[in-house]
């Protein structure tokens, strides 16, 4: 049972370009969540999604960024346009139906994405 | 708003010594707060949670964490670490919902 798969695993990109990172969760994983890490900081939210639902954007900035999580196929975060302040290190979890701390989310190797 | 601090960047011990590595949260609710791991080139591992009960939590890798509410901590402790057991740690939040909040990580450095 493979885990939680993320590619690429590290992407470069030059300002103005777009960014896709994609995320194929666990088998039998119906929930993603999407993290961000900075340089130096911890982790932070982003987006949560079922099969072809947002559920919870709160964590996403609200231009350049989009999420999705089609009923085929992997969920993809798509950076537009792209700037120098995009590069992190971006973290995909997946978890089987049910919400809460009691369901644990699996997290992929992660994609680095450089922006030169 | 709910936050995990982790005020050490770096722990370097020598093997078969014991490690604390700290973990500081605020949170006005209730709390239930992980730690996860990280070994180079993979993706973080779940290592223990406290979501209620008992304060003392036991994980996976003879790993420990004490849940402590007056002080505000929940220390990850190891009574005697392992050169594989060099890796990231990242203590976090549940912040509700699905979402968790990380700290900066813990890089502990394990050496013979």
């Amino acid at each position: 049972n493979a885990g939680v798969m993320q590619n690429p695993r590290h992407l470069v990109r030059r300002r103005g370009q777009e960014a896709r990172l994609r995320c194929s969760p666990m088998k039998g994983h119906s929930h993603v969540y999407w993290y961000r890490q900075l340089p130096e900081e911890g982790l932070k939210f982003m987006v949560y999604l079922q099969k072809e639902n947002i559920i919870d954007e709160s964590g996403m900035p609200k231009e350049r960024f989009s999420a999705e999580f089609p009923k085929e196929g992997p969920s993809i975060l798509r950076i537009q346009q792209v700037v120098r302040g995009d590069s992190a290190a971006y973290f995909c979890a997946s978890s089987p139906a049910g919400a809460g701390p009691y369901t644990e989310a699996f997290f992929g190797q992660g994609t680095r994405l450089t922006v030169v | 708003a709910q936050s995990v601090t982790q005020l050490d960047s770096q722990v370097p011990v020598f093997e078969e010594a014991p490690v604390e590595l700290r973990c500081n949260y605020s949170s006005s609710v209730s709390v239930y707060l992980f730690w996860y791991v990280q070994y180079p080139n993979q993706g973080l591992q779940l290592l223990l949670k406290y979501l209620s009960g008992s304060t003392l939590v036991k994980g996976i890798n003879g790993f420990e964490a004490e849940f402590n509410k007056s002080q505000t901590s929940f220390h990850l402790r190891k009574p005697s670490v392992h050169i594989s057991d060099t890796a990231e740690y990242f203590c976090a939040v549940h912040l509700g919902g699905n979402k968790l909040t990380f700290g900066t990580g813990t890089q502990l450095k394990v050496e013979l």
